[in-house]
Order: C-alpha cells, then sequence, then structure tokens
C-alpha cells in the first residue's frame, strides 16, 4: 500500500515555506524524498533512516516520526527552483512505494 | 545528468507486440531498478536487480521480464502490449543493493496504440 502525501499540490511566492506531509499505514524502515520537474526523471533529494540518521539535500530538511509511521519535508524560504512534484518513498522489506505527489509551484 | 542512460527515448508500437527497453547504470553501480509512471498510477517500482540477481520485486506483471547482465546493463522486456501499458518506464541505478539514494535515467516513453 503506497504512502499518502499531503497536500496533493501548493502555490507558494519566492521566499514562503511550505511543509509536505508523508504517511504510510506500516512500520517504516526508512522515508525517501525525491523531486521531479516537469519532463524530467526524479531526482534524490534526502533519505531519513529509522533511529534518526538522514542524507541528502543541504536546504531541504525533513523530519521522521518512527512511532508514528510519518515524515514531513520542509521548504524554507523557498526559491523558483523548488517548483517540481516533490515524492516520498516508504521503504518495505527492501522495496520502495512512492506516494503520488506533492505538486509545488513557486511563483515570483 | 544523472549518469545512468536508457535508450530508446521514444517508443510506438501496437498491441500485441514485444518491445525491449535498455539501461546502463551509473559508473560503479551495482543494483538497478525498474520503475513505471503513468497519470493514473503515479511511480510504480516494477523489479530490482543486485549485481545480476533479481533482488526485489514489486508490481511487475507476468507479461513483462527483466535481467541485468554481467556488464551490469539491464533490459527490460515488455511483451503483449496493452494500451495500458504506454507509460514512462524509467531505470534507476544505486551502490548498494538497498533501495537508498538512487540514481534516475531520462526514462522511456512507451505508447501502444
Amino acid at each position: 500500500q503506497q504512502p499518502v502525501q499531503s497536500p496533493q499540490a501548493v502555490i507558494l511566492r519566492e521566499g514562503e515555506d511550505a511543509v509536505i506531509n508523508c504517511s504510510s499505514s506500516k512500520a517504516l524502515y526508512s522515508v525517501h524524498w525525491y523531486r521531479q520537474k516537469h519532463g524530467e526523471a526524479p531526482v534524490f533529494l534526502m533519505i531519513l533512516l529509522k533511529g534518526g540518521e538522514q542524507k541528502g539535500h543541504d536546504k531541504i530538511s525533513a523530519s521522521f516520526n518512527e512511532k508514528k509511521q510519518q515524515s514531513s519535508l520542509y521548504l524554507t524560504a523557498s526559491q523558483l527552483s523548488y517548483s517540481g512534484t516533490y515524492f516520498c518513498g516508504t521503504e518495505h522489506w527492501g522495496k520502495l512505494q512512492f506516494g503520488a505527489g506533492t505538486q509545488v509551484v513557486v511563483t515570483p | 545528468d544523472s549518469g545512468v542512460t536508457q535508450t530508446p527515448k521514444h517508443l510506438i508500437t501496437a498491441t500485441g507486440q514485444r518491445v525491449t527497453l535498455r539501461c546502463s547504470p551509473r559508473s560503479g553501480d551495482l543494483s538497478v531498478y525498474w520503475y513505471q509512471q503513468s497519470l493514473d498510477q503515479g511511480l510504480q517500482f516494477l523489479i530490482q536487480y543486485y549485481n545480476g540477481e533479481e533482488r526485489a520485486k514489486g508490481n511487475i506483471l507476468e507479461r513483462f521480464s527483466a535481467q541485468q547482465f554481467p556488464d551490469l546493463h539491464s533490459e527490460l522486456n515488455l511483451s503483449s502490449l496493452e494500451l495500458g501499458d504506454s507509460a514512462l518506464y524509467f531505470c534507476a541505478s544505486s551502490d548498494t543493493g538497498d533501495p537508498y539514494e538512487q540514481y534516475f535515467g531520462p526514462g522511456t516513453r512507451l505508447t501502444v496504440t
């Protein structure tokens, strides 16, 4: 069962903040975040591992609540380059299942 | 540029036909993953190979098969194609057997008519 992302879409002005949430009904080993710009391939942003370790993007942060099986991605002081569709992926038994995506549009 | 290459970029074929999609991973990466992306299904994991062996299987139809060769490139074979198979097919690679930090290729757009 794929993770659930919210919101489905968000429109921001440059400099504004946004939070994208990802939740799963299954226990999670890790949560992965990718961004896909229109017409391009998904690009790895960040991974959050059980136990608190995280690796990834230096300007985008995320949190992982293992007990609640939830993760949140924080877009702070958004830039035009942040526009795209953000996917969270949850790992279960070595397989990544992606959510439906959150479309982010950052306007000048 | 992720370093992952996929060919062809576009494929247009008729129902019932068979096609082969090819993927070359980043230099040094041992794992190859295949994903299908369609408008109504999102990004779906199909299958993973690690150093030539099948590692994990997702929602891959029986009409689809894949393999990874000794030089680590991979092929995804789709047969008895149906209209619903039209989608963007991505290949990704990573350096380990775990699905961490995957690098995606540019994708192959398949159109079944």
